[in-house]
């Protein structure tokens, strides 16, 4: 199993250039995330897809849309970039039956840098 | 508002010895927690987690404490070895049909074990 992978690894934008991180899945789960990661900050959840076919904004979701594709793949759009975009970006997935907390598993990461 | 804080940017250890790393939370909805370590240029990997119904978990060399009444987590790491050396993430989440397993972070401590 390959568990959470990403595309790409690492990216340079222009500002107000688009493009789309890619996330994909190999171990049945339900649901998805996507996080950025800022020094100081932590993990902040951007959006996320609690099943297949639903998305939700998380704690910073502007400036950015989501797909979940199908039960595998979720994707992170970036409409128009700009600067404050720049961090490194998780996606991360994990099963929820019944209301459960279940561990998150998560992708090796994109570095994207806005210029 | 920061609901989950990790009030230590850093700490260094010398091998061999314990490590303890703290973790306070504000929300009392949160019931499950989580330990994540991270490498630099990879994704964050589960450590350790405990529910709220209990006070302690232990896998190997590492414990988790939970003061529910303090809303405050430790982790302990005994022996600490030089590949502990990492950026350690805290997690919390609460059960329920709502959370769809949300994890609030905190900002990270970065241990660092010397031989």
């Amino acid at each position: 199993n390959a568990g959470v992978t990403q595309t790409p690894k690492f990216q340079v934008l222009k500002t107000g250039q688009s493009m789309t991180l890619q996330c994909a899945q190999d171990m049945n789960h339900n649901s998805m995330y996507w996080y950025r990661q800022d020094p100081g900050m932590g993990l902040r959840l951007i959006y996320y897809s609690a099943s297949e076919g639903t998305t939700d904004k998380g704690e910073v979701p502007n400036g950015y849309n989501v797909s979940r594709l199908n039960k595998r793949e979720f994707s992170l759009r970036l409409e128009s970039a700009a600067p404050s975009q720049t961090s490194v970006y998780f996606c991360a997935s994990t099963r929820i039956f019944g209301g459960a907390v279940e561990t998150q598993y998560f992708g090796p990461g994109t570095r994207l840098l806005v210029l | 508002d920061q609901q989950v804080k990790q009030n230590s940017p850093s700490l260094s250890v010398q091998e061999g010895r314990i490590s303890i790393l703290n973790c306070d939370y504000t929300n009392s909805m949160f019931d499950y927690f989580l330990w994540y370590k991270k490498y630099p240029a990879e994704g964050p990997t589960f450590l350790i987690s405990i529910s709220s119904i209990k006070d302690k978990n232990e896998d190997g060399r590492f414990t988790v404490f939970l003061n529910k009444s303090a809303k405050h987590l430790s982790l302990h790491i005994v022996p600490s070895q030089p590949g502990d050396s990492a950026v350690y993430f805290c997690a919390a989440s609460a059960s329920g049909g709502t959370s769809y397993g949300k994890l609030t972070f905190g900002q990270g401590t970065i241990l660092t074990v010397h031989p």
